[in-house]
C-alpha cells in the first residue's frame, strides 16, 4: 500500500525559530496536503498543493509540491507557542475532494517559549 | 470552511456492546464521506469510504461486519462498532467531501472497558 514517511518524527524548537519538515511517498499523488492536529481534535487543513513544483504560502507557512510528485516539505517561519501540535502530510489521487486521503506518519512540534 | 460534526464526542462502553457514531455535514451536502481511525501517537488510517445510497467500500483488513457504515442521506453517515472490544478503543474521525476538499470532523473518542 501507499506509505508516506515524515521527518523528523518530533522536534523541539525555541519560539521565533523557523521549522522545516519533509514528507516522502512511495507513490505519486495528484494533490499534496498539509494538516495540523491538536490533541483530541480532528485535523485542520493548512495548505493544499495541486501541481508538481508548486510553492504555496499561507501566512507563516510555506509548502512545496515536489517535482517528482513523491515528496513535499512544509516550512513554518518565526514559530509561536500556538504552533504546537502534530503536523501531517497527506496525499490524494485524482478526483479532488472525493478521493481518499492517505496520511503521513506525522511530525510532533513543540515550541519552547 | 464547511463544518462537519460528530456525535458523540466521546463514549465509554462495556465490552460486547455496540456503539453508533454519527457524522454530519452541517452546511453542505456530501455524497462521499470517509471514516478514519487513529490509535494513540499514530496517524489517521482510512477504514472505509461511504457513498450516499450505496454500500461502503472498506479498506483491506477492516471487518465490514464489525464496522457497519450507513450513509442514508447527503448530510449523515453513521459508523456502528458492533460487539466492541478493548482493542477497538480509538479515536474515530470522519470527513465529508466537498468538490475540492475534504472537511474533517472533530473526532469521537471510544473507550471500551
Amino acid at each position: 500500500g501507499q506509505q508516506l514517511n515524515q521527518s523528523p518524527q518530533s522536534m523541539f524548537i525555541q519560539e521565533g525559530e523557523d521549522v522545516s519538515m519533509n514528507c516522502t511517498s512511495s507513490s505519486i499523488f495528484n494533490t499534496w496536503l498539509w494538516y495540523k492536529q491538536d490533541p483530541g481534535e480532528g485535523p485542520v487543513l493548512l495548505i493544499a498543493l495541486y501541481k508538481a513544483g508548486e510553492l504555496t504560502s499561507n501566512g507563516r507557512l510555506t509548502a512545496q509540491f515536489g517535482i517528482t510528485r513523491k515528496d513535499s516539505f512544509l516550512n513554518i517561519s518565526a514559530s509561536i507557542p500556538s504552533d504546537v501540535g502534530i503536523y501531517f502530510c497527506a496525499g490524494q489521487g485524482a478526483g479532488g475532494g472525493y478521493q481518499k486521503v492517505t496520511f503521513g506518519t506525522g511530525t510532533k512540534l513543540q515550541v519552547i517559549p | 470552511g464547511a463544518v462537519v460534526s460528530q456525535h458523540p464526542s466521546w463514549v465509554i462502553c462495556k465490552s460486547g456492546t455496540s456503539v453508533k457514531i454519527e457524522c454530519r455535514s452541517l452546511d453542505f451536502q456530501a455524497t462521499t464521506m470517509f471514516w478514519y481511525r487513529q490509535f494513540p501517537k499514530q496517524s489517521l488510517m482510512l477504514m472505509a469510504t461511504s457513498n450516499e445510497g450505496s454500500k461502503a467500500t472498506y479498506e483491506q483488513g477492516v471487518e465490514k461486519d464489525k464496522f457497519l457504515i450507513n450513509h442514508a442521506s447527503l448530510t449523515l453517515s453513521t459508523l456502528t462498532v458492533t460487539s466492541a472490544h478493548p482493542e477497538d478503543s480509538s479515536f474515530y474521525i470522519c470527513s465529508a467531501s466537498g468538490e475540492n476538499e475534504q472537511f474533517f470532523g472533530p473526532g469521537t473518542r471510544l473507550t471500551v472497558l
